[in-house]
């Protein structure tokens, strides 16, 4: 079983839904956490970075988790084409640049004009 | 000015030969790291360097050997290529950022090198 577990969709959905990504991790020590986007023939870039449970919001995006059930989650809202794009969450238990990140397997998100 | 810059970004070439790939980083970050990406999107870990020094080593094949000569470049040479090793392959750096629990370390990702054994 992987430590992070990230549907691997494809998702699709038409422009202006809102959008739900989600995360379950194993490791009850993991307390940052971390949404990537990647579009086609990048690489990931950093889009949410949240500690311990709770939201986190920044313009259209929404993350949240929740520690108790270890599940995080990233909401996009008012979807654009632009957001097409492969979306995957990340964790660690510090802050420490000499800790690996672990990733879920990334969600390919496609929005509908 | 690309602030992780990696090459080539494609390489195509045959079983058993020996490749290099380079990255370099112009953020001033202390830490670099090696990840393969394989065909499923999946990200993992390979290396990880702190001024020089090796950090992270995942049960990586010995034929994969990093090298970083300063700060702001880490290299990555894989002898005795196997079809297996086709994947992309992402070099990043990071720094901690703010204090407390504000605190971040944020990965910066190069564009990736397409990497394909045949």
């Amino acid at each position: 079983q992987k430590e992070v577990e990230q549907d691997p969709g494809p998702l699709s959905v038409p422009e202006g839904a809102i959008v739900s990504l989600n995360c379950t991790y194993s490791n009850s020590a993991f307390q940052y956490f971390m949404w990537y986007r990647q579009y086609s023939r990048k690489g990931p870039e950093l889009l949410m970075y949240t500690y311990s449970s709770g939201n986190k919001e920044d313009g259209r995006f929404t993350a949240q988790v929740d520690k108790s059930s270890k599940y995080i989650s990233l909401f996009i809202r008012d979807s654009q084409p632009s957001d097409s794009a492969t979306y995957l969450c990340a964790t660690r238990q510090t802050n420490f640049g000499n800790e690996k990140l672990t990733f879920g397997t990334g969600t390919r998100l496609t929005i509908i004009p | 000015d690309t602030a992780v810059s990696q090459t080539p970004k494609y390489l195509v070439t045959q079983m058993g030969n020996d490749k290099s790939i380079k990255c370099e980083q112009n953020l001033g970050h202390d830490t670099m790291y090696w990840y393969k990406q394989d065909s499923k999107k999946f990200l993992k870990i390979m290396f990880s360097y702190n001024n020089k020094e090796l950090i992270i080593n995942e049960t990586v094949p010995n034929r994969f050997s990093p090298k970083s000569p300063d700060k702001a470049h880490l290299n990555l040479h894989i002898n005795s290529l196997e079809l297996g090793d086709s994947a992309v392959y992402f070099c990043a750096s990071s720094q901690e950022e703010g204090a407390g629990t504000l605190a971040k370390n944020i990965q910066y990702f190069g564009a990736g090198t397409r990497l394909s054994v045949l």
